[in-house]
């Protein structure tokens, strides 16, 4: 079945270092990807979304590229500041129809 | 613009207490309904999904029931709570249009205690 896996964490960064969170998944055909954000305390907010092969999505700094060689999609910021400090979640879905798959989260902690 | 409501935003309930969590969405019409549970630094557990009025589906077998009274409304119930049903509860709807992203509500942070 389709499934996500992404690198646990938690993942501990000083201000302004390169972040990269690692994201591959399995599924057939071209399923849409998505990078959420949950802040503590809050629900989680969409970050950016890639729908076809080769897409970027990018937002707040944090860019992810659809890679269907490697089926991955990874997500980076080239500078992180304190307040990107949560937890981030990887995701799929192949239709309309069918359920969003989550990974298991990313915790990061940036420290000044 | 489409939003999402869900209530309450924290709740202590004592053991073998009933629980109803609401959630509602506005400006979209037939969107699939997703109720998760996360627990402390955990990640999200699917709980039940729907794709219509009445139609539920559960993932997990468990103390909660769904429904699906109206269109736009979700609803989260158990008779009796257990101290394992604490945790952050979210809602979430997806627009049936092709690549769509998910919609999270803010969550309900229930303690059973």
């Amino acid at each position: 079945g389709n499934s996500v896996t992404q690198m646990e964490g938690p993942v501990t960064l000083s201000e302004e270092a390169f972040l990269t969170i690692n994201c591959t998944y399995t599924a057939t055909g071209y399923p849409s990807l998505f990078w959420y954000v949950q802040y503590p305390g809050e629900g989680l907010q969409l970050l950016l979304k890639a729908t076809k092969a080769d897409d970027k999505g990018s937002n707040k700094g944090f860019e992810a590229t659809y890679r269907k060689e490697t089926t991955s999609f990874h997500l980076e910021k080239g500078s992180v500041q304190v307040s990107d400090s949560a937890v981030y979640f990887c995701a799929l879905v192949k239709t309309s129809y069918d359920k969003v798959i989550f990974g298991p989260g990313t915790s990061l902690s940036v420290i000044p | 613009s489409q939003t999402i409501h869900q209530w309450p935003a924290t709740l202590v309930q004592p053991v073998g207490s009933p629980l109803s969590l609401e959630c509602t969405v506005e400006g979209t019409s037939n969107p699939n309904l997703y109720w998760y549970r996360q627990a402390a630094g955990r990640g999200l557990q699917l709980l039940f999904y729907s794709v219509g009025i009445g139609q539920i589906s559960s993932e997990v077998p468990q103390n909660l029931s769904a429904s699906r009274p109206q269109d736009r409304q979700f609803i989260l119930s158990s008779k009796k709570l257990l101290l394992s049903d604490s945790g952050f509860y979210l809602c979430a709807w997806y627009s049936k249009a092709y690549n769509s992203p998910l919609h999270f509500g803010n969550g309900t942070r229930l303690t059973v205690t």
